[in-house]
């Protein structure tokens, strides 16, 4: 079955830690996105990737990185610059770059940073 | 920048009643998305409206798209305790990416 995996599922890390989370898409997806959810906030975007070597910043880039060294991966790393990084993030793929293309999501990281 | 505004927040309802959500958007669309994300769970996709005026159904819900494109709504008949989650709206302008509504909870009590 084709999907997106993430991993792990819950992650907790000391303050001023940089973490690392993982994503991975075996749909042959172009296009990968990160968003956080917070409580009440619904999803917010912090990075996309619409072709292996490029990507952009979404609205809350602060404090995160990004690489897309391969089509199938989309690793986000969370940084000590990030002020409240605790949150539930979720990736997410669409077959094409173009913004009428559904998203397809991961089963989210839960992190917790104390 | 792009703001979808979502009402209400939260709703509680009976099994057997019917149930609303509705998205406004700041800027005209060029479509919106519906998605449902069960508690615990990640959103998952349940729709897309790029006509003006657009109507489209999926046994017990019914979705709309404004005739401006810039208001949507989910409507949900005689609600189960299946559809228990937070509905989530997203629209995009032109080449921008989709800004998502901060979503509608809904509970169903049997």
């Amino acid at each position: 079955d084709g999907g997106i995996t993430q991993s792990p599922k819950y992650l907790f890390r000391k303050e001023g830690q940089n973490v690392t989370l993982s994503c991975e898409q075996n749909l042959n997806h172009d296009a990968m996105y990160w968003y956080r959810q917070d409580p009440g906030q619904g999803l917010r975007l912090i990075y996309y990737s619409q072709i292996v070597n490029d990507f952009q910043k979404g609205d809350i880039a602060e404090g995160y990185s990004v690489s897309r060294e391969k089509k199938e991966s989309f690793p986000l790393t969370v940084t000590s610059a990030q002020k409240n990084p605790t949150a539930f993030y979720l990736c997410a793929s669409t077959r094409t770059a173009r913004t009428n293309s559904p998203l397809h999501f991961g089963n989210g990281t839960r992190l917790t940073v104390t | 920048g792009q703001q979808v505004m979502q009402i209400p927040q939260y709703q509680h309802v009976q099994e057997g009643e019917d149930f609303t959500t509705y998205c406004n958007s700041s800027t005209t669309l060029s479509n919106i998305q519906w998605y449902k994300q069960r508690p615990g769970g990640h959103p998952v996709f349940l729709i897309q409206l790029v006509k003006s005026g657009e109507v489209k159904k999926q046994k017990r819900l019914t979705f709309q798209f404004g005739e401006a494109k810039k208001n949507s709504s989910l409507h949900i008949t005689a609600t189960q305790t299946t559809d228990v989650g937070t509905y989530f709206c997203a629209g995009a302008s032109g080449y921008s990416t989709l800004t998502f509504g901060k979503g509608t909870m809904l509970l169903v009590s049997p």
